[in-house]
């Protein structure tokens, strides 16, 4: 069965660092998100991107975020200079045509 | 924006038990979607419901799509410990492609 592929499965990050997390979505889906979920809470739509930009961003997503596809297969985020606030599990996830998103096993990221 | 409440936020049932969360949006969604998360784990899609007053069963599993599509709700016959984990219901709003997750519904099961 097709998967969603996050690296690295766990990252620690000194507070002003920039980070990057990458995402390998399923080849045949047309569109990604990154979510993120704070231990125990809810899940929190961050971004979705279709045909090479962004279709739709949260106020989470402000100007220390950016995502791109950089060779048509990986999707990145990327977190310019994190925040201690930014510690949490950050999906990835690709829509099928019908319309069922298929996440990945996620990135811990921990700033410290 | 957009809010999608699910309730209760936590349940404790006895391993044999019925158990249902409730979920509602603020806004009508073009369809619902169902997922399960199991501690430690990632979503998992469930199930899509598209059509105003939709049902659609899987084995014990039990969902509804409100008549005003601002509402939906799982139901699950006779839990089992394999249940354990957190529902999350998601709603597509008119032709966008923000799938927004609501609050989760936390249930444990226990013997």
């Amino acid at each position: 069965e097709p998967e969603v592929t996050q690296t690295p499965s766990h990252q620690v990050t000194q507070m002003g660092q920039e980070v990057i997390l990458r995402c390998v979505p399923i080849s045949n889906h047309l569109y990604f998100y990154w979510y993120r979920q704070i231990l125990g809470q809810k899940v929190e739509f961050l971004v979705s991107f279709y045909n090479n930009e962004i279709s739709e961003k949260s106020e989470i997503f402000d100007d220390q975020f950016s995502v791109e596809r950089p060779d048509g297969s990986n999707f990145t985020l990327k977190i310019r200079s994190t925040k201690l606030e930014d510690s949490a599990m950050y999906f990835c996830a690709s829509k099928s045509f019908r319309g069922e998103a298929f996440f990945g096993q996620g990135t811990r990221l921990t700033v410290v | 924006g957009q809010q999608v409440m699910q309730i209760p936020q936590y349940q404790h049932v006895q391993e044999g038990e019925d158990f249902t969360t409730y979920c509602n949006s603020s806004t009508t969604l073009s369809n619902i979607q169902w997922y399960k998360q199991r501690p430690g784990g990632h979503p998992v899609f469930l199930i899509q419901l598209v059509k105003s007053g939709e049902v659609k069963k899987q084995k014990r599993l039990t969902f509804q799509f409100g008549e005003a599509k601002k509402n939906s709700s799982l139901h699950i016959t006779a839990t089992q410990t394999t249940d354990v984990g957190t529902y999350f219901c998601a709603g597509f709003t008119g032709g966008g492609n923000k799938l927004t997750f609501g609050t989760g519904t936390q249930l444990k099961v226990e013997l």
